[in-house]
């Protein structure tokens, strides 16, 4: 069974402060995505990581999937407010299934 | 563009009834899952499918049915409701592109409560 284990679960910053969001698994996935998610919505799509060592950048988010593609982080540069949220991470595994596996979030409040 | 359309968006079940909790993609995408969300265990999968005709059971299937008769729909049905099924339940859709994985959609979810 493969499983995602994301860190911290919890954290509260104070608005300009950087953060790290880990997400770790002992499997390999061929892809790995990152969801933001808002009170009473569904998740939305920020990014698809697909080759290891990957980096991406969203404005002030920066994705990375790991080189043996078993692992991802998001940092968040600078934060707002607007980045307020439930953030999840999910991988997709070999073969053309479309199943994801999602972490249990992190939940992000930024304080002004 | 409506994307992924989900009903009921709230519901309150008494224990041992059924209903069917739908959900209709107007994106022409191949892949669609539901997902149930509960507090501090992220997402867990219910059923997929790839493709019409096709479906296959996820992590968490007891007590749920799903068919897909067509691309666009994937209702989900709950057989006998039990209150361990009070859950935030959410329908997705996605594409599959070689080389840059999948791009899931998602409802705005049914807020369920089975007492």
């Amino acid at each position: 069974t493969q499983l995602l284990e994301q860190s911290p679960q919890f954290l509260s910053i104070q608005e300009g402060e950087n953060l790290t969001v880990y997400c770790n698994s002992s499997s390999v996935f061929s892809s790995l995505q990152w969801y933001r998610q808002e009170p009473g919505e569904g998740p939305v799509l920020l990014v698809t990581v697909v080759t290891g060592g990957e980096v991406k950048k969203l404005k002030r988010l920066t994705f990375q999937f790991g080189d043996a593609r078993k692992d991802s982080s998001l940092h968040i540069t600078a934060a707002q407010t607007g980045d307020t949220g439930l953030y999840l991470c999910a991988g997709a595994g070999s073969g053309n299934t479309g199943k994801l596996i999602f972490g249990q979030g992190t939940t992000l409040q930024v304080k002004p | 563009n409506a994307g992924v359309t989900q009903t009921p968006k709230f519901q309150v079940l008494k224990t041992g009834q059924s209903m069917t909790l739908q959900c209709a993609q107007d994106m022409n995408h191949e892949y669609m899952s539901w997902y149930r969300q509960d507090p501090g265990m992220g997402l867990r999968l219910i059923h997929y499918s790839v493709g019409a005709g096709i479906t296959d059971q996820g992590e968490v299937p007891n007590g749920y049915n799903v068919s897909r008769s067509t691309t666009e729909d994937f209702p989900l049905r709950l057989l006998s409701a039990a209150p361990s099924q009070t859950s935030v339940y959410f329908c997705a859709s996605s594409y599959s592109l070689p080389g840059a994985g999948y791009g899931y959609t998602f409802g705005s979810g049914t807020r369920l409560t089975v007492v």
